[in-house]
Order: structure tokens, then C-alpha cells, then sequence
């Protein structure tokens, strides 16, 4: 089976733009989840989709989105994008149900912030 | 309030030595806890999870409620045992939000 693929690996973009990340899952698993990764504050959990539906969230600002389609591919956009956001952003899919079900992480999106 | 805390940020060992990884967690709920690894230049992935009680590379680790730990542990460290390890705690309705420790980097020395 492919792994997660995130697209793409590296951006630069400058304050008060917008970005969209894209994450594809490995094939069959339904539940995609989002990370923030910086020095300072490790990994951060931004939020969690199963079915297209946003189940959990964590504290970021409304300025960070995400959406699942239909064929379990998610997208996370943050908008207005401040130099703090510079970060690196992960993806990780699992199938999804039940209980204790480890993640499968891509390599991540490298955001830089000018 | 849910958290996980790793207290040591470095670990260094000898090759051979055994190594303990603490982890400790905060959460009233019945905890899934996961142990992740990150090798260099690799993927985040799963090394073990509690409810498994498998040894995976030699490595164990057991949930103990009283004292609201999983502590990671090897008798002999290996030289490709260095990478970081994260602690990592399952919370919500549908098990749907994971909350990881700081980071432990381990460094096993020749």
C-alpha cells in the first residue's frame, strides 16, 4: 500500500496570504488528523476527520480550516498566515474506528513564513 | 485537564545499557496509550501500543494506572535505538484526538 502523501513539501509564503495543504491517506483508511510541529511547542493537534465530518479539534484559531472529501483525501488551509504559523505540518490517517488505532504519519509540508 | 509529559528532553546511554523513556499522562478517562519513534530523517511511526503488550525492537513498555505512567523500556541499548520518541495519549468520543508528549532524544553511544 502507498503511504500518507502530503503535497506539497515545502512552501513559502509571506504574512496575511493563505495556504492549502493537501494530505492523501493510505488507501481504506477513513479518518485523516492534522499536526503542527514547531521546536518550541512539539506536535499540536489541529483537528481529526473521519467521513468528511470534523469529529475533534484542537485549540488553534478559526484562521486554521481543513475539510475531507469524499474519497477520505483532506486539505487544511490557514488563512491571514502569521509569521507564528511557520511550522511543520503533518498528516497522519488510520482507519478510522474503534478504539487505539495507531496513526500513519507522511513526511510532512515545511510552511515558512517571510 | 488531558496531557502527556516526557520530563527528559535529552537521554543519552551506552550501547548495551538499559534504557527507561518516562511518560507520564493526565486524562480521567480509561487511557490508549502509544509510544511513537523517529528515526533520522524518517517518518513519525508506531514503535508499540499499551494494549498489544508486545515487545517491538525490544522494547516494552506497561501501563500503570496507579502512578499514571508508561515508561518505555530496553535491558541493551543499541546504537540504532537513537532517535526520538514520543509519548502519545488517545482521547474522545471516538478515540479521535491524539495528544503527544514533548519528545524524548535518546542518543545510545558507541
Amino acid at each position: 500500500k502507498a503511504g500518507v502523501t502530503q503535497t506539497p513539501r515545502y512552501l513559502i509564503k509571506t504574512r496575511g496570504q493563505q495556504v492549502t495543504l493537501s494530505c492523501s491517506p493510505i488507501s481504506g483508511h477513513r479518518s485523516v488528523s492534522w499536526y503542527q510541529q514547531t521546536p518550541g511547542q512539539g506536535l499540536q493537534f489541529l483537528f481529526e476527520y473521519f467521513s468528511e465530518t470534523q469529529r475533534n479539534k484542537g485549540n488553534f484559531p478559526g484562521r486554521f480550516s481543513g475539510r475531507q472529501f469524499s474519497n477520505s483525501r483532506s486539505e487544511m488551509n490557514v488563512s491571514t498566515l502569521e509569521l507564528g504559523d511557520s511550522a511543520l505540518y503533518l498528516c497522519a490517517s488510520s482507519p478510522g474506528q474503534g478504539g487505539g488505532q495507531p496513526q500513519h504519519f507522511g513526511d510532512g509540508t515545511r510552511l515558512s513564513i517571510l | 485537564a488531558q496531557r502527556v509529559t516526557q520530563p527528559e528532553k535529552l537521554l543519552s546511554v551506552f550501547k548495551g545499557a538499559p534504557v527507561e523513556l518516562k511518560c507520564n499522562y493526565s486524562y480521567s478517562g480509561s487511557p490508549e496509550l502509544f509510544w511513537y519513534v523517529q528515526y533520522s530523517r524518517q517518518r513519525l511511526q508506531l514503535l508499540l501500543r499499551h494494549i498489544s503488550r508486545e515487545s517491538i525492537k525490544g522494547f516494552t513498555a506497561d501501563l500503570n494506572k496507579g502512578e499514571t505512567s508508561f515508561h518505555l523500556k530496553k535491558p541493551f541499548a543499541q546504537e540504532e535505538d537513537s532517535a526520538m520518541y514520543y509519548c502519545a495519549l488517545i482521547v474522545g468520543t471516538s478515540y479521535d484526538k491524539v495528544i503527544f508528549g514533548p519528545g524524548t532524544s535518546l542518543s545510545v553511544i558507541p
